[in-house]
C-alpha cells in the first residue's frame, strides 16, 4: 500500500458544528502532516506529527484541533469554523521528519456554509 | 516572505511543444528541490526532484535543470501532452529544518491538442 487515504472527499458544514478529517496511511511513515490549500494556491502547513507527536503548529486557530492517535492515523478536528476556512485540506505522511519522500493525499474539499 | 519564486503563473503550449517552468530561491541552505505535479480536486504528485549537486536530472519527458550560482532551477516538459495539463509547484527544503517544504506559486499549465 504506497497511498494515503483521506475521508471524506467532501464537507459542507455549518458554522456552528463539530466535524472530523481523517487520514490515514499504512506505509510505516512516522512523520504526518495537515496542509491546506486555497484556490490557486500552494500547499500551506498546519501541522506536522513526528513519532505521534505534535512537532510543529504553524500558529493555526484553536477552531481546528488535530490527533495521532496511531502510527497510520491522523485526524483533524473542526469546530466553529468559519466560511474563510473552506479549502482543500490535505494530508501528507513520510517515512520520517529527516527524508525527502512526501506522499500526498488527495484531500478533503471542504465547504463551511 | 516568499522563498521561492515560481514562474509563469499560467501557461498555453501546444501539443508537441516544449512547456518550461521556472523558479528562483532565496535561503542557499536549501538543498533538495523538487517538482510537484497537482491535477484538479487530487493532491500533489512528486513528479520529479534535484539535489544542487547535480545540474540536470532527466526522467522520461521530463527534466530539471539546476543553476546553483544563479539559484534557479527549472523544469522542461518535452513533447507536451493534453494530459499533462495540471498545475505544478516546485519546492525547496533543507535538511537542518526537518525538510520542510517550500512552495512555490504554482503554474496552471495547458496543452492544447
Amino acid at each position: 500500500d504506497t497511498e494515503v487515504t483521506q475521508t471524506p472527499k467532501h464537507l459542507v458544514m455549518g458554522m456552528t458544528n463539530k466535524k472530523s478529517l481523517k487520514c490515514e496511511q499504512h506505509m510505516g511513515h512516522r512523520a504526518m502532516y495537515w496542509y491546506k490549500q486555497k484556490a490557486k494556491k500552494p500547499p500551506e502547513l498546519m501541522f506536522v506529527y513526528s513519532y505521534e507527536k505534535l512537532s510543529i503548529n504553524e500558529s493555526v486557530p484553536s477552531r481546528f484541533s488535530p490527533e495521532c492517535p496511531n502510527s497510520s492515523l491522523l485526524n483533524l478536528h473542526l469546530h466553529a469554523l468559519q466560511p474563510e476556512d473552506s479549502a482543500l485540506y490535505l494530508c501528507a505522511s513520510r517515512p520520517d521528519r529527516v527524508s525527502y519522500g512526501y506522499t500526498f493525499g488527495s484531500g478533503t474539499r471542504l465547504t463551511v456554509v | 516572505q516568499q522563498q521561492v519564486k515560481q514562474s509563469p503563473q499560467s501557461l498555453i503550449v501546444q501539443k508537441g511543444g516544449i512547456s518550461i517552468i521556472n523558479c528562483a530561491y532565496e535561503n542557499t541552505a536549501f538543498d533538495y528541490f523538487p517538482w510537484y505535479q497537482q491535477f484538479p480536486g487530487k493532491g500533489p504528485a512528486l513528479l520529479i526532484a534535484i539535489r544542487p549537486d547535480v545540474s540536470e536530472k532527466k526522467e522520461g519527458r521530463f527534466t530539471i535543470s539546476f543553476n546553483k550560482s544563479a539559484k534557479q532551477f527549472s523544469l522542461h516538459i518535452m513533447d507536451s501532452q493534453p494530459g499533462d495539463s495540471a498545475t505544478y509547484f516546485c519546492a525547496a527544503s533543507k535538511n537542518n529544518a526537518g525538510n520542510m517544504l517550500t512552495f512555490g506559486g504554482g503554474t496552471r499549465l495547458m496543452v492544447k491538442p
